[in-house]
């Protein structure tokens, strides 16, 4: 079955320190991989997206994200974190099959320490 | 810049009663989805229109539920005779026409801030 998980429902930082969310996936086909954060009141944003090529893709608000594919992750990485970041993120995946959708995983709640 | 825009933000109403939500998507953005979202869990996909079209819905979509792009511009979700479980943030996206060579479900999709529905 298509799916996607999230390791860590809740996560705490300090602030300056790094960050790593876990995003395992579990798709047939070539998976097409994103994260959206999600903060309190507002809608999901779009940080980042990979479908082919590089496999380290460049984010917006200094994200960065690694696509493994003999581990089936999709890492998000950022190295130093901003009490802004205290959000909600999920990792989604979708391919370029007919039918398939976007899959988005359980999310990861990150709480910033100041 | 606009965004997306849902209406209303919060519904709270009774078992039975049937309730509609509006999306209006960024100008000119042909696709245009819905999802729902339950506490703790990421949203899950119910429909996708192009332009007017209907061309997706989900198995969550159940005939309880119906959706509508009329005019290729706004779309409505309504649901009638709510239950308990249909208690969710509803949310909506939209994606202009992306590259002829990369799926739909690939372009950005730009979300609303959603629809919390309380079905009491």
């Amino acid at each position: 079955a298509q799916s996607v998980t999230q390791p860590d429902i809740h996560i705490t930082v300090s602030e300056g320190a790094s960050l790593e969310l876990r995003c395992n996936y579990s798709y047939g086909a070539t998976p097409y991989l994103f994260w959206y954060v999600q903060s309190p009141g507002q809608g999901l944003q779009l940080l980042l997206k990979y479908f082919s090529g590089d496999t380290l893709v460049q984010g917006i608000k200094g994200f960065e994200a690694e696509f493994k594919r003999s581990q089936s992750s999709f890492n998000l990485r950022k190295p130093s974190v901003h009490w802004s970041d205290a959000a909600e993120y999920f990792c989604a995946v979708t391919s370029k099959t007919s039918y398939d959708k976007v899959i988005f995983g359980p999310g990861t709640s990150l709480s910033v320490i100041p | 810049d606009t965004g997306v825009s849902q209406d209303p933000r919060h519904k709270i109403t009774k078992r039975g009663q049937n309730v509609t939500f509006r999306c209006d998507p960024i100008s000119e953005h042909n696709r245009l989805y819905w999802y729902r979202q339950t506490l703790g869990q990421g949203p899950e996909f119910l429909t996708y229109f192009q332009n007017e079209a209907q061309l997706e819905k989900s198995r969550l979509l159940s005939d309880r539920f119906s959706a509508e792009r009329p005019k290729g511009s706004f779309s409505t979700l309504e649901i009638q005779r709510t239950e308990q479980g249909d208690s969710a943030m509803y949310l909506c996206a939209s994606s202009p026409t992306g590259q002829a060579i990369l799926p739909r479900h690939t372009d950005t999709q730009y979300f609303g801030p959603g629809t919390r529905l309380t079905v009491l």
